[in-house]
């Protein structure tokens, strides 16, 4: 079975662009999340998804990100425009849920790297 | 307070010795947790999930859970270099909440 798929796997872009991320959860997970990860403050939550609606964006950090999740299989997040402070890894998760499992399936990641 | 704790390490321990890893949270009312394995340059991979307080055994991982005690713990039975990684404890709250990790390295 496949997992999740991200892409790119490395953006390397110039501060002020615009940036797509993309995700494919695995088939069947009503859930999706979007992390961050940095050796300073390690694996962040961004905003998770349940059946296409955004249910948390609390720790999306400010207005210049945005995500979507149009269809059960495709999400994206956006950074318009990028800063140099965004370089991080970003990783889509999957999951099924009830009211106590949450076991999360992760993606390769995405290593963003803004100049 | 943070919401979940861990020792950043990093712990090493010798090829064949018992690795303890601990974590503690900071919300009562937490019913699932997790431990996920991470190589450098990988992404999380999940290793253990346990709901109940006691003692969950896959192969050489033990997890340990004290919700009294609001602890949990990963113990690896006979390491491998190949177990040294970030281990990351997770605890669902609202929503997921990740420790900072633990390196562990298993020298041969």
């Amino acid at each position: 079975d496949a997992g999740v798929i991200q892409s790119p796997r490395h953006e390397v872009t110039e501060m002020g662009q615009e940036v797509t991320l993309r995700c494919k959860p695995i088939s069947g997970h009503d859930y999706l999340f979007w992390y961050r990860q940095t050796m300073m403050r390690g694996l962040e939550l961004l905003i998770y998804f349940n059946n296409n609606v955004p249910i948390d964006d609390s720790g999306m950090p400010e207005d210049r990100f945005s995500a979507k999740m149009p269809n059960a299989s495709f999400s994206t997040l956006k950074i318009q425009p990028s800063e140099p402070r965004d370089s991080a890894v970003y990783f889509c998760a999957s999951s099924t849920d009830t009211s106590v499992r949450y076991e999360q399936y992760f993606g390769p990641g995405t290593r963003l790297t803004v100049t | 307070q943070k919401e979940v704790e861990q020792n950043s390490g990093p712990l090493s321990v010798p090829e064949g010795a018992i690795a303890s890893l601990n974590c503690t949270y900071s919300d009562r009312g937490s019913q699932s947790f997790f431990w996920y394995r991470q190589y450098s340059g990988k992404s999380p991979e999940l290793i253990m999930s346990i709901y109940s307080n006691g003692d969950k055994e896959d192969g050489r991982f033990t997890a340990q859970l004290n919700k009294a005690s609001q602890y949990v713990s990963l113990l690896i039975r006979d390491s491998q270099p190949s177990d040294s990684a970030t281990y990351l404890c997770a605890v669902k709250i609202n929503d997921m909440r990740f420790g900072a990790g633990t390196r562990l390295t298993v020298k041969p």
